[in-house]
């Protein structure tokens, strides 16, 4: 069965820190992954998209990796800011209409 | 902005009544999913359509329904409606079925 798993389920952290979010799928075949922002109450914005060969991929202060081998990716936030407060959602996609959704990391940024 | 709209933002409807929500793709995207996203739990997939015909279908009863209309806009229906269908309701276009999505703001439904 095609899973994504994302860790921690989450996580609050000081405003100005750094913080690194889990994703690990089990999605066969795997044509690629993607991290979303969603904030509360509001559809899912695209951060980065990876396919099978790249391994980093950076968007402003969001820097996403991929390890195909192990199945596994991870999202980095740097310097965070108050606005980075929202759900962050892995979205895998195994090819024709195979996208299967993890459940998110609920972020939260105080000051 | 991703230039996919859904309306209606919010409403509130009672057991048993239907409910049609619509949306319209960004320009140039011929491919509409629908997913209902549940209070704490991610989006989880309803069905697609791709030029007016349905695509594919996620674990959903027949109650849930849909249309794609010639300019790639949809329609979600749902009849008979339960209080486990209360939800956000979001709609994505893309361009070609695999396709990266492009999310509405997704319409709130619930069900008293």
């Amino acid at each position: 069965k095609n899973q994504v798993e994302q860790s921690p389920q989450s996580l609050i952290i000081l405003e100005g820190k750094n913080c690194t979010l889990q994703c690990n799928y089990t999605v066969s075949p795997f044509s690629n992954l993607r991290w979303y922002k969603q904030d509360t109450g509001r559809g899912p914005v695209s951060l980065t998209i990876m396919t099978f060969s790249e391994n980093t991929k950076s968007n402003g202060r969001y820097t996403a990796t991929l390890d195909a081998d192990t199945k596994q990716s991870s999202l980095h936030i740097t310097a965070s800011q108050l606005s980075d407060s929202a759900s962050y959602i892995c979205v895998v996609s195994g090819g024709y209409q195979k996208v299967t959704f993890g459940i998110g990391t609920k972020l939260q940024v105080i000051p | 902005e991703t230039g996919v709209t859904q309306s209606p933002t919010h409403l509130i409807k009672t057991r048993g009544q239907q409910v049609t929500l619509r949306c319209s793709s960004q320009s140039g995207h011929n491919t509409v999913s629908w997913y209902q996203q549940a209070l704490g739990q991610g989006p989880q997939f309803i069905f697609q359509y791709y030029r007016e015909e349905e695509n594919g279908r996620g674990n959903f009863p027949p109650r849930f329904s849909g249309l794609q209309f010639p300019n790639y806009s949809s329609e979600l229906n749902v009849n008979a409606l339960e209080l486990d269908d209360s939800a956000l309701y979001l709609c994505a276009s893309s361009f070609m079925v695999t396709g990266e999505l492009f999310f509405g703001e997704g319409s709130r439904l619930t069900v008293l």
